[in-house]
């Protein structure tokens, strides 16, 4: 089976910085996902890391590292519109699309 | 704007009655579909794989009678939860992945639609 462990709640202050962090242990390695979504809203999309490394995009990066099965997702210059759930997932095949999520972080921005 | 579009977006209905979900891609043809199950404060938990001109692939535990999958089109897949009862109550969402942007299988994410969410009384 495939476990992806990330912590249930985070609380940060507006303009602050925070970090989810996500391990995982899956029966393989294909890439590692992260989502966000709002109470009642699907997913949307905001990172893709398969190899080693961070990946910046504007105020959000993700980190990976498959020697410790570990990634973490940056947000920075917090603003409100950041409080919502951020879900980490992984694709274990290379043949298909199917991703494992872990049970998501909800983040609470506070002014 | 939207690229997978999921209807509807409420349901609320009775005990015993069978709800169809509508899952289309909207500008690319999706050969593949998923449909996710997630309660509340809870992961999204994939329930099956829909697949374009064949039988969908179940995951370990759900009911394929109760949870029928149609994938009947490069754009369509439905999902029916039959004889629904209060604890199918949940927000079901699908995805599909785009495989028509060159980019490669690996690197693509999974585009959702807006969910649909699922009241049995």
């Amino acid at each position: 089976g495939q476990n992806i462990d990330q912590p249930t709640e985070m609380t940060a202050t507006e303009g602050a910085i925070v970090q989810i962090n996500c391990t995982y242990q899956t029966s393989g390695f294909n890439g590692l996902f992260w989502y966000q979504q709002h109470a009642g809203e699907a997913p949307t999309f905001l990172s893709y890391n398969v190899l080693d490394g961070l990946e910046e995009k504007g105020r959000f990066s993700s980190f990976l590292s498959r020697s410790k099965g570990y990634s973490y997702l940056l947000l920075k210059e917090l603003q409100m519109k950041d409080s919502a759930s951020y879900l980490c997932a992984v694709r274990a095949r290379s043949n298909d699309y199917k991703l494992s999520f872990g049970a998501g972080t909800t983040v609470t921005v506070r002014a | 704007g939207a690229v997978v579009s999921q209807h509807p977006s409420w349901v609320i209905c009775k005990s015993g009655t069978s709800v169809k979900i509508e899952c289309r891609s909207l500008d690319f043809q999706a050969t593949t579909m998923f449909w996710y199950r997630q309660f509340p404060k809870q992961s999204l938990m994939l329930m099956a794989t829909s697949n374009e001109g064949s039988k969908a692939t179940y995951e370990q535990g759900v009911e394929k009678d109760k949870f029928l999958i149609n994938h009947a089109s490069l754009t369509l897949s439905t999902l029916t939860v039959t004889s629904a009862h209060p604890e199918d109550s949940s927000f079901y969402i699908c995805s599909a992945p785009n495989l028509n942007t060159g980019e490669g299988i690996s690197n693509q994410p999974q585009h959702f639609g807006d969910g649909t969410r699922l009241s049995i009384l």
